[in-house]
């Protein structure tokens, strides 16, 4: 596709449910990156891959958030137990192994 | 109307105004700093990047100034537009992470 793709852009869980948070990134690119924004705040980076290769996962929170992408393409972000404090919008973004990192619309995600 | 020194979180100016966004950056070792702009409900967007070797880089109506001594970057905005309002961020690198800076939203009336 011609940018990062985001799936699902919306999504409302209760509190204790697992989710599951999809990202296309854009053709080729090697890099892709989740982040972590909460309502008035600047993205927080959650985790880092290149190609299928979890580089990076510094940020993430707790043991409850799990990453992946298999096939060094499409990646999937799950929470597991969702808590309140999980509700934010959650930012995909790719780029070559060095440059410009292009980002999704990102999944805003609602813990009830 | 611009605004300088300290970072504000907001910035209000009229259609045609130069617009000056603030930030402080916290890692003296940081070579890379972005500047991103984030419209409701969509992603942060590329705007202008800088690496510390340099001071200054300009872009289409863009300009931004880095200050190493005090770790301070700024955003300047030629002829703010109405389709400028957004929230714009700094980021610096961290190793593969980009760390954002707090976001100063700029609002422009006509």
């Amino acid at each position: 596709g011609a940018g990062v793709s985001q799936s699902p852009r919306y999504k409302v869980a209760k509190r204790g449910q697992d989710v599951a948070l999809r990202c296309d990134p854009i053709s080729g690119h090697v890099s892709l990156f989740w982040y972590q924004q909460a309502l008035g705040q600047g993205p927080e980076f959650l985790t880092y891959f290149q190609n299928e290769a979890q580089l990076d996962k510094s940020g993430l929170p707790s043991d409850r958030f799990f990453a992946e992408r298999p096939e060094g393409s499409v990646s999937t972000l799950k929470i597991q137990r969702t808590q309140q404090e999980d509700s934010a919008v959650y930012l995909c973004a790719s780029s070559q192994v060095t440059g410009e990192a292009f980002f999704g619309q990102g999944t805003r995600l609602t813990v009830v | 109307g611009e605004s300088v020194g300290l970072h504000l979180p907001t910035l209000s100016v009229q259609e045609g105004d130069n617009s000056i966004i603030n930030c402080a950056y916290s890692n003296s070792a940081s070579d890379y700093f972005i500047w991103y702009k984030q419209e409701s409900g969509k992603g942060p967007q590329f705007i202008i990047d800088i690496r510390s070797n340099m001071d200054k880089r300009q872009g289409q109506r863009v300009t931004v100034l880095l200050n190493k001594t005090v770790k301070h970057l700024s955003l300047q905005i030629a002829a703010t537009q109405p389709g400028d309002s957004a929230v714009y961020f700094c980021a610096e690198t961290e190793g593969t992470a980009l760390i954002f800076g707090k976001g100063t939203t700029l609002s422009v009336s006509s």
